[in-house]
């Protein structure tokens, strides 16, 4: 299985200001034919379902407030937040689908500090 | 705008199989664009893909759960089901099915369900 490591697990960041999550992947989900990685993100609030807010790494979901931005390659990613808002407190998971079976990072708890 | 909703029993005995039904409203289960899938997420942890149905009836499994998974489509009626036999209580759970879009291979998830707990105990 395609391991996904998110770090951190916790963070606490002021409104406001820039969040940022990582996550690695134990294999590159890079496709190089087409060049997409196979890399998604979803945002979780408590007694929601996860809500998708990037793929293809770095494609905004419609409807995503553009604050929301993902990035990076191959193995490395991250979802940035440029401003925190107060209703941006979630669990944050990353995703990848180029691997059988597809896998989740254990997530991001995200909190106004 | 697609909506998916679980329904199926809350409480399964141990050794029994639990069995849900998602029904889709909003779009055809036909179309051939989407995967529908399951995804378990266990009380305060993370998510589980669990497996999907293609538009044809073709199915991938989770290999950790694979000898014990069955999902199905029923067209008919626009729903997809999910069937796990041999249930202990480390399936306890709620269960989302969730719409899959991506490059007709490989799939994210776009849509999902409210999810349903499913608990199993005696």
């Amino acid at each position: 299985d395609i391991v996904m490591t998110q770090s951190p697990d916790s963070l606490a960041v002021s409104l406001g200001e820039r969040a940022a999550i990582n996550c690695k992947s134990s294999v590159s989900v890079l496709y190089s034919p087409n060049n997409r990685n196979y890399l998604a993100w979803y945002q979780q609030k408590p007694g929601q379902p996860p809500k998708l807010l990037i793929y293809w790494a770095s494609t905004r979901q419609s409807g995503v407030p553009d604050r929301f931005s993902g990035s990076g390659s191959g193995t490395d990613f991250t979802l940035t937040i440029s401003s925190l808002q107060p209703e941006d407190v979630a669990v944050y998971y990353c995703q990848q689908y180029a691997g059988n079976p597809y896998t989740f990072g254990q997530g991001t708890k995200l909190e106004i500090k | 705008q697609v909506q998916l909703q679980e329904s199926g029993p809350g409480l399964v005995k141990p050794s029994e199989t639990l069995s849900l039904t998602c029904s889709v409203s909003g779009g055809s289960i036909s179309s051939g664009r989407y995967s529908w899938s399951w995804i378990r997420q266990p009380a305060g942890q993370g998510l589980e893909w669990i497996g999907f149905v293609y538009t044809n009836g073709n199915t991938r499994y989770n290999p950790s759960l694979k000898s014990r998974v069955t999902i199905s489509l029923d067209t008919s009626k626009n729903q997809f089901s999910l069937e796990l036999t041999s249930v202990t209580a480390t399936d306890t759970a709620v269960y989302y099915c969730a719409r899959g879009f991506g490059d007709g291979a490989n799939f994210f998830f776009d849509s999902w369900g409210q999810g349903t707990l499913v608990t199993v105990s005696s």
